[in-house]
């Protein structure tokens, strides 16, 4: 059964803006939360995690937030460039790692 | 490093034959898993392994078997392919489980008629 929930399924924005990837999970002892990034024809790629015990992580244009009391996490991308464009998956771990089912991110010059 | 190597990278199979999905790693990871890609529903675990000689299932096993001989293979077979596992399959690998880093192969696409 789905434990994680993502949305939306397909974001557009325009180069130079900011995309926001939602996600709901259900288990409470959930305490791993990792964010992939596949491009086409290409498998999943890591692109941030987050842990259980932070509440918010930073790489350059990329950041991840964790509500725990909430259950939810979301990817922030600020100042998209096309080649953010691709997909990009939430997962949550508790011992079995499970994906949401994907946002397809389009970034238009 | 090769990484996470897939092979065939497309096949085309009848309803009711089999095949093997092969999948290996050079990076000396105990942890390695099968899942499957389907439009909408993300990735989702069929069989994993936490180190040479130990499988166990995952959330959609039926109609998959898998085997862990080695520490770098870790094959999926498929006894009687149907439709139903028309899919793109993706081999992984990570250092100590599920809560680590999954590093992903390029997938095999498989189509059954």
């Amino acid at each position: 059964g789905e434990n994680v929930e993502q949305h939306p399924s397909t974001l557009s924005v325009q180069e130079g803006d900011s995309a926001v990837i939602k996600c709901t999970y259900s288990d409470s002892a959930s305490n791993y939360f990792p964010w992939y990034k596949q491009e086409l024809g290409k498998g999943p790629q890591l692109i941030i995690d987050i842990r259980s015990n932070v509440g918010e992580k930073k790489d350059q244009r990329i950041a991840v937030t964790l509500n725990k009391t909430a259950k939810h996490f979301s990817l922030h991308i600020t100042e998209t460039q096309p080649e953010d464009s691709a997909v990009y998956f939430c997962a949550n771990s508790w011992g079995k790692l499970q994906f949401g089912a994907g946002t397809q991110v389009v970034v238009t010059p | 490093n090769a990484g996470v190597t897939q092979t065939p990278k497309f096949q085309v199979l009848k309803t009711g034959q089999s095949m093997t999905l092969q999948c290996a790693q050079d990076m000396n990871h105990e942890y390695m898993s099968w899942y499957r890609q389907d439009p909408g529903m993300g990735l989702r675990l069929i069989h994993y392994s936490v180190g040479a000689g130990i499988t166990d299932q995952g959330e959609v096993p039926n109609g998959y078997n898998v085997s862990r001989s080695t520490t770098e293979d870790f094959p999926l077979r498929l006894l009687s392919a149907a439709p139903s596992q028309t899919s793109v399959y993706f081999c992984a690998s990570s250092t100590a489980g599920d809560s680590y880093e999954q590093y992903f192969g390029p997938g095999t696409r498989l189509t059954v008629t």
